[in-house]
């Protein structure tokens, strides 16, 4: 078990540029998430999914998209890069249900945008 | 906007001794989980506890146990035998059934350093 995977784990952009962050997990979770972490700043939801082809948007969502064609991927896209989308970003996975809830979480990519 | 509050931003403790984290939160939900988690200079977020707000028993880990009082809303994380791999920033956080719009809610962590 991989459990959540990430890539790339660091990634120089350019204002203007647009890339996306890979997320995958092999524990056929049903709930998959994507967070940000700021100094100083605990982690914020930025979007989020609860299966195949449903997705909603969190706290942040301003500037990224998602979506989620299977159980397994969940990538993040930024359209246009901002030197404001300098961060740690954090993909998450976990069951629903009384067993579930948990969520576990990927290495994280750091991204800094020029 | 519900929150997670911690509000001791670093904490120092020798090793081997005990250190408590402190950690508040408000919510308007009856169901709802609290989970400690810990991030070492890696940056992988590492659980190390969950307690179910519905069970009355705070949750235990090996060295690790929370004094979880419901009607306070407060949720400690008590760390016994403090060891140097201990040493990492602790985040606080607040999760619903299902995940949601909130998914998990954290707070702003506390970074614990333990002395040799």
């Amino acid at each position: 078990n991989a459990g959540v995977t990430q890539t790339p784990k660091f990634q120089v952009l350019k204002t203007g540029q647009s890339m996306t962050l890979q997320c995958a997990q092999d524990m056929n979770h049903e709930y998959m998430s994507w967070y940000r972490q700021d100094p100083g700043m605990g982690l914020r939801l930025i979007h989020y999914s609860v299966g195949a082809g449903i997705t909603d948007q969190g706290e942040v969502p301003n500037g990224y998209n998602v979506s989620r064609s299977t159980t397994e991927d969940f990538p993040l896209r930024l359209l246009s890069a901002a030197p404001s989308q300098t961060s740690v970003y954090f993909c998450a996975s976990s069951s629903l249900g009384l067993a579930g809830e948990t969520q576990y979480f990927g290495p994280g990519t750091r991204l800094l945008v020029l | 906007a519900q929150t997670v509050t911690q509000s001791q931003p670093e904490m120092s403790v020798q090793e081997a001794e005990t250190v408590t984290l402190s950690c508040t939160y408000d919510t308007s939900e009856s169901d709802y989980y609290l989970f400690w988690y810990k991030q070492p200079p890696s940056r992988q977020m590492i659980l190390v506890i969950r307690q179910e707000a519905y069970k009355q028993q705070n949750a235990t880990e090996n060295r690790f146990s929370v004094n979880f009082q419901k009607a306070a809303k407060s949720f400690s994380l008590k760390i016994s035998d403090s060891q140097l791999g201990d040493a990492a920033m602790y985040f606080c956080a607040r999760g619903v059934p299902g995940g949601g719009a909130d998914g998990l809610t954290f707070g702003k962590g506390t970074h614990l350093i333990i002395q040799p």
